[in-house]
């Protein structure tokens, strides 16, 4: 089975940190994404990376960024933490195939930002 | 990618089936559906996609209709474990922004 783990199932912080939150496949997966989820918002694509050292914006990429040095692993990084970004975030990866790209998911890493 | 339409909450009876209606009147000819569920406190979990034709597998079947335009995804006896929140996602090719929308809560009854 595919596994994607995320490094911490909760975490906490607080505001003006910097905040890594790790992610690593084991399926040799090209596509890897960052997502949060918000209740009442569903959802939200944060960034996404297609290869490694590649990224690009999704719907809600401020105040974030990403590095994907490996193929293997994808981290997102919150360079000065806000109580507004306390939230589930969720990684996922997903091969490319011809019928499109099916995601495996994370656990999930509940932040608190204080 | 197209923009899909779902019904935001619907109930069903354990043991009966669960019909999940999926609008996407602006697919393309390339896009795929794909369905996602997402069970309280854990990440999405993927749950079958088609083209158009009508696809089975262990978890549920999707139907297409002949125009493409809308689906439905069916799980045939319902559980108590399938009350989660399921996505139905158009998407074009790989490397695009993969995003989902609200999706419909199911909520199984016993």
């Amino acid at each position: 089975d595919v596994k994607v783990t995320q490094s911490s199932r909760y975490l906490v912080k607080r505001t003006g940190e910097k905040v890594f939150l790790e992610c690593v496949q084991d399926m040799d997966h090209e596509n890897m994404f960052w997502y949060r989820q918000d209740p009442g918002l569903g959802l939200r694509l944060i960034y996404f990376s297609y290869d490694v050292k590649m990224k690009e914006k999704g719907d809600i990429p401020e105040g974030y960024s990403v590095s994907r040095e490996k193929k293997e692993r994808f981290s997102l990084i919150l360079e000065s933490a806000s109580t507004n970004q306390t939230s589930m975030y969720l990684c996922a990866s997903a091969r490319v195939t011809p019928g499109g790209e099916k995601l495996f998911f994370g656990s999930g890493t509940q932040l608190s930002v204080l | 990618d197209a923009k899909t339409t779902q019904p935001t909450s619907m109930d069903c009876a354990e043991g009966r089936a669960a019909n999940l209606p999926c609008n996407h009147s602006t697919i393309s000819g390339n896009e795929y559906v794909y369905w996602y569920r997402q069970i309280h406190s854990q990440g999405p979990q993927y749950i079958i996609h088609g083209l158009k034709n009508n696809e089975t597998n262990e978890m549920a079947s999707l139907i297409i209709t002949e125009d493409r335009k809308s689906s439905t995804l069916i799980l045939p006896h319902a559980t108590l474990r399938d009350t989660a929140v399921y996505y139905c996602i158009a998407l074009k090719a790989a490397g695009n922004k993969l995003t989902f929308g609200g999706g419909t809560r199911v909520l199984v009854k016993p």
